[in-house]
């Protein structure tokens, strides 16, 4: 079974500037997160899609941040424009479903803004 | 609000040693919980979980942990540590209860097994 594929796998852009994740989870998952973990902290979670619609988006920085899941399946994390702060690894997750079932990790992006 | 503490930044051990990462929460209901391990540049990979039943579980790689209801625990434990489960380690909670933001992560806690 494949796993959660994210790309790029590393960003270096300037502040200000504009940039765009992409997720696609495990065939058949239901439910997709997006985390933000900044060096020394556990993951974050910004926003919960269940199938193409938005569950939970109350940490998402909505001037800056959005996300989309178009069809319920991949799904695009874009930040404009970048602040320094947001650099981090923006991690993606999907599960079969909300509920208790676990929750499998891509391999994260690592963006760092200058 | 739920919240997830790992007191522990650092645990360090020798190899053959049992180790134990701690873990306290908080959640107004009863809780789901979560260890997860992350290597060096490699996403999170999910250890165990509890979410009903009996209180000690045992996951991935030899790894167990025992909820704690009264103490609001969830430690991690593993009888004989190996020195390939140095990585970072991560408690997360989930209140079914709960609307939005329902999915917290604990700060981590760095293990390191020593030759």
């Amino acid at each position: 079974e494949a796993g959660v594929a994210q790309s790029p796998r590393y960003k270096i852009i300037e502040k200000r500037q504009s940039v765009a994740f992409w997720c696609n989870p495990i065939s058949g998952h239901a439910t997709l997160y997006w985390y933000q973990q900044i060096l020394g902290q556990g993951p974050k979670l910004l926003i919960q899609f269940q199938n193409n619609g938005v569950v939970d988006d109350s940490q998402l920085p909505k001037d800056r941040f959005s996300a989309e899941r178009l069809k319920g399946v991949d799904s695009t994390l874009k930040i404009q424009p970048a602040k320094l702060e947001d650099s981090a690894v923006y991690l993606c997750a999907s599960s079969l479903r909300r509920s208790f079932e676990t929750q499998y990790f891509g391999p994260g992006t690592r963006l760092l803004v200058l | 609000a739920q919240s997830v503490a790992q007191p522990e930044d650092q645990v360090n051990v020798a190899e053959g040693n049992p180790l134990t990462v701690k873990c306290t929460y908080s959640v107004s209901g009863n809780p789901y919980l979560f260890w997860y391990v992350q290597y060096p540049n490699r996403g999170l990979q999910f250890l165990l979980k509890y979410i009903t039943g009996d209180n000690l579980v045992k996951g991935s790689y030899g790894f167990e942990a025992e909820f704690n209801k009264s103490q609001t625990s969830f430690h991690l434990k593993k009888p004989s540590a190996l020195v390939s489960d140095s990585a970072l380690y991560f408690c997360a909670v989930r209140d079914p209860q709960a609307y939005g933001q329902n999915f917290v992560f604990g700060p981590g806690t760095r293990l390191s097994v020593l030759p």
